[in-house]
């Protein structure tokens, strides 16, 4: 099976734009769920989608949206960037009857 | 809040020199706990999930173990491919957000 896709792998924006990231996950899996990861902070949850409804949130400031379709990929979309958006975003998936979470490779999005 | 402190930070080895990783938590209602591998500019490698104290898993030379308030993964033996850094997420309640900890750096040398 091949595992969760990210793209783009890399990202270079510059302060104010918006940016949209996707995610694919395993097949057969209908939860996505989306992290931020940087040096200071670590990894932290930013939303989880499950058959296309948003079901938990983390602590992010409303510029941090995502939706998830039919197919269940997601995007995450960040408008307004600022410069300390700038890290790595992972996406997740995971089976319905389990919470092993998969990770795909992250994007690395740097903002300038 | 759900809070996971993993220590120490950084640990370097030689090949062979068996040792310990400790994560340390605090949840209302312990759903799972959970460990990952990370390899530099790689997404998390998922490793084991433990749900119950006195559980124990082990893969190759990984052993992850659980108590109320802590869990261990042994490394024993280890070799230079086991350099990675290692994270450990514990998840309550009904939702399946993980809260992660800073992650331990372990380096391996030959």
């Amino acid at each position: 099976k091949a595992g969760v896709t990210q793209t783009p792998r890399y990202l270079i924006k510059t302060r104010g734009q918006q940016v949209t990231l996707s995610c694919s996950p395993i097949s057969g899996h209908r939860s996505v769920s989306w992290y931020q990861q940087t040096p200071g902070q670590g990894l932290q949850f930013l939303f989880e989608y499950f058959s296309e409804t948003q079901r938990n949130k983390g602590n992010f400031p409303g510029r941090f949206s995502g939706r998830q379709f039919s197919n269940s990929r997601s995007e995450m979309n960040v408008s307004t960037l600022e410069l300390g958006d700038s890290a790595l975003y992972l996406c997740a998936s995971r089976q319905d009857s389990t919470y092993e979470q998969y990770f795909g490779p992250g994007t690395r999005l740097t903002v300038t | 809040e759900d809070q996971v402190t993993q220590s120490p930070e950084a640990l370097r080895l030689q090949e062979g020199e068996s040792s310990s990783l400790n994560c340390s938590y605090t949840v209302s209602g312990l759903r799972g706990l959970f460990w990952y591998r990370q390899d530099p500019g790689k997404g998390p490698e998922f490793l084991f999930t433990l749900y119950s104290a006195g559980e124990e898993k082990e893969k190759e030379r990984l052993k992850a173990t659980l108590t109320k308030k802590e869990s261990f993964l042994h490394i024993t033996a280890p070799k230079p491919e086991d350099s990675a850094t290692y994270l450990c997420a514990v998840r309550s309640g009904a939702n399946s957000k993980l809260t992660f900890g800073k992650g331990i750096t372990l380096s391996v040398r030959p």
